[in-house]
């Protein structure tokens, strides 16, 4: 079965830090795009990174730029995102996706439960 | 810039057809999208990616009754045969380079 598996939420403090994990499982995960969305409490889906299969190309969208990073780690087949200066407005459902396409990022068919951060004193 | 529009509501009969459109912005007509179902309270589902040319790969165990369509830079979604399970939001995505875009969201009632 494929499985994506997601860890590391919880309640954090303004500017503190947290590091989320994802597990992947039954696929070759090596050979996919992987990308962090989030969804902020009663709002819609919206994309925070993305990182190339062999971890060359990582992309993140403007609002997170500079205090969030994604790596990932092929032999242990799981996905990461450190995020540190944290604010308020991080405050979502974080979800880790596989991306379907090989030379773009393409559409996200596989995806984890999700973890939830709330940042919040 | 690379941005999708979708209706914020749409409404349907039990049992009738519903057509959800996902409009790219302008100059970005031949993009390929994805299109999520997301039901109350839970995750994201994928149901299928949709190109240009109205060709669409759908995910695994995703019902006959879901299909898709393109007509210049619109992307649709048709659901037929409503039930009751098809009440969720739905969600087109499209990518680029370095980049992925949601919209906004319709939530779908069925009625």
């Amino acid at each position: 079965e494929v499985l994506l598996v997601e860890s590391g939420g919880g309640l954090v403090q303004p500017g503190g830090s947290l590091r989320l994990s994802c597990a992947a499982s039954g696929f070759t995960f090596s050979s996919y795009w992987m990308s962090w969305v989030r969804q902020a409490p009663g709002k819609g889906l919206e994309w925070v990174a993305i990182i190339k299969q062999d971890g060359s190309d990582k992309y993140y969208v403007g609002s997170v730029k500079g205090r969030f990073t994604i790596s990932r780690d092929n032999a242990k087949n799981s996905l990461y995102l450190q995020m540190n200066s944290l604010r308020a407005d991080d405050t979502a459902v974080y979800y880790c996706a596989r991306g379907r396409g090989n030379t773009a990022v393409g559409g996200f068919d596989i995806w984890g439960h999700g973890t939830m951060v709330t940042v919040s004193s | 810039q690379l941005v999708l529009t979708q209706s914020p509501s749409a409404s349907a009969s039990l049992g009738a057809s519903v057509k959800l459109t996902c409009t790219l912005s302008s100059g970005h007509s031949n993009y390929a999208i994805a299109w999520h179902q997301q039901q109350p309270e839970k995750g994201p589902r994928y149901l299928m990616s949709l190109n240009s040319d109205g060709s669409h790969s759908k995910g695994d165990g995703i019902p006959d009754r879901f299909s898709g369509s393109s007509s210049g830079a619109e992307r649709y979604l048709t659901i037929s045969s409503l039930q009751s399970e098809d009440e969720a939001d739905y969600y087109c995505q499209t990518w680029g380079t370095g980049i992925v875009v949601f919209g906004g969201g319709t939530k779908l009632t069925v009625l």
